[in-house]
């Protein structure tokens, strides 16, 4: 069975500050693609960034980065220079043959 | 967007009656997906479909059934409603080929009474 599990329900981080959300999955294949999806009050899901299981470089899209640690099933989500827009629920997802989410970290932005 | 459209937006029912929501898709992707949200949970698999009336239960599929006739719908049903039923439904759809980046729904929000 494919799991995702995220272990921080909440996070706090200051404007401009750095903050690390944490995600580790189990799955038995050997490829796979890994997201993160952001969920504002909207309840819109926006795609933030993703990764190839295959490629060892870890992901960036501007501000968002990623911790890819395969051997450790380790997917770690970084935001850097936090703006109060970052404030939302931040999933993480996996696929593999089908999509599975974690249950979400809130993470709010103070000024 | 990738043209997904879920409907109603909102729904009150009363338990026991039979529900059934739409997700309508226009890019012709194989791939779509139910999820419930509920607090604390985050995003479960209901069921997911990987072609016409071809469909795979996902983690919490019991109450619920699908169908697909037509690549661009996917209908989920409650054959008999009942209150732990009510949360928020997702419909998802994935490209066929690469990363398989999913696009989503606005969601539904059922309420059972």
């Amino acid at each position: 069975a494919q799991t995702v599990t995220q272990s921080q329900p909440e996070m706090s981080v200051q404007e401009a500050e750095t903050v690390t959300l944490s995600c580790t999955y189990d799955t038995s294949e050997s490829d796979y693609y890994l997201f993160w999806y952001k969920q504002p009050p909207s309840r819109q899901m926006i795609l933030v960034i993703r990764q190839e299981a295959y490629k060892q470089q870890n992901a960036t899209e501007n501000r968002f980065s990623v911790n890819f640690q395969k051997a450790a099933k380790s997917f770690s989500l970084k935001i850097s220079d936090s703006q109060l827009g970052d404030a939302a629920m931040y999933f993480c997802a996996f696929y593999g043959n089908k999509l599975v989410f974690g249950a979400g970290t809130i993470l709010r932005v103070k000024s | 967007d990738a043209g997904i459209t879920q409907s109603p937006r909102h729904k009150v029912t009363e338990t026991g009656t039979p529900v059934t929501l739409r997700c309508h898709q226009t890019e012709n992707h194989r791939y779509m997906y139910w999820y419930r949200q509920d607090p604390g949970h985050g995003l479960r698999l209901i069921h997911y479909s990987y072609g016409v009336k071809d469909t795979d239960k996902g983690e919490v599929s019991d109450g619920y059934s699908v169908s697909r006739s037509k690549t661009e719908d996917f209908l989920l049903t409650l054959e008999s409603a009942t209150s732990s039923q009510t949360s928020v439904y997702f419909c998802a759809i994935s490209v066929d080929q690469g990363p398989r980046i999913a696009f989503f729904g606005q969601g539904t929000r059922l309420t059972v009474v």
